[in-house]
């Protein structure tokens, strides 16, 4: 089966720095692909990030410069460094794994809260 | 960057209704968008992928259709555990990958 637990939110202060977590079991973080979604507080889901299994990374406008995808195959762990943190990134952060059929599973999601 | 239309932004039906909720792409994405069911506190949870294929256990009362630059889902027989916010995913070719506003259901 597979599943996705997300951590390492909080509550941070403008300008700060947190690295989330997303530990994977019944897959590897190497297949097709993984990204992350965040969602601020009443609103829609908006799209962060992707790594391929090739590598490849991509980034949403928003935080091109400042986020950074990356991975640990020998911990089957999704990382997302985020710095220079804003107040306009307070959102729940999902992590979420594609397979090769097309299907997308999703962890849980974990807050991340930026304020003063 | 491709953008994503979906409308109507909320809808409201009585318990055995159809709905249907569309979302149109700035350019052809051919078969490539999921929907998605996000019940209030909850992650997303994906219904329908590559446009039209029913995830696994996911209820046949929800269908997809579409190519191209034009999608649209279906919820049958509506029932009151349908209450949610249905969102469109499209992930063509190149990022970003952008989401559809989405459509908050509520049933009268």
């Amino acid at each position: 089966e597979v599943q996705m637990v997300e951590s390492g939110g909080g509550l941070i202060q403008p300008g700060g720095s947190l690295r989330l977590s997303c530990a994977g079991s019944g897959f590897t973080v190497s297949g097709h692909y993984m990204s992350w979604v965040r969602q601020a507080p009443g609103k829609g889901l908006d799209w962060v990030s992707v790594i391929y299994g090739g590598g490849s990374t991509y980034y949403a406008d928003s935080v091109r410069g400042r986020f950074t995808i990356s991975r640990d195959t020998s911990k089957n762990t999704l990382y997302l460094q985020m710095n220079s943190l804003r107040v306009d990134d307070t959102a729940v952060y999902y992590c979420n794994y594609g397979d090769y059929g097309g299907r997308v599973y999703w962890g849980q999601g974990t807050l991340v809260t930026v304020s003063s | 960057d491709i953008q994503i239309t979906q409308s109507p932004s909320s809808l409201s039906a009585s318990v055995g209704d159809r709905v249907t909720i569309t979302c149109q792409a700035s350019q052809d994405i051919s078969k490539y968008l999921n929907w998605y069911q996000q019940k209030s506190g909850k992650a997303p949870k994906l219904l329908i992928y590559d446009a039209s294929n029913l995830n696994t256990g996911v209820s046949s009362r929800f269908s997809g259709s579409g190519s191209g630059t034009d999608f649209s889902f279906t919820i049958n027989n509506v029932q009151p555990e349908d209450i949610a916010t249905y969102y469109c995913h499209q992930y063509n070719n190149r990022p970003p990958y952008t989401f559809g506003q989405g459509t908050k259901l509520e049933i009268k």
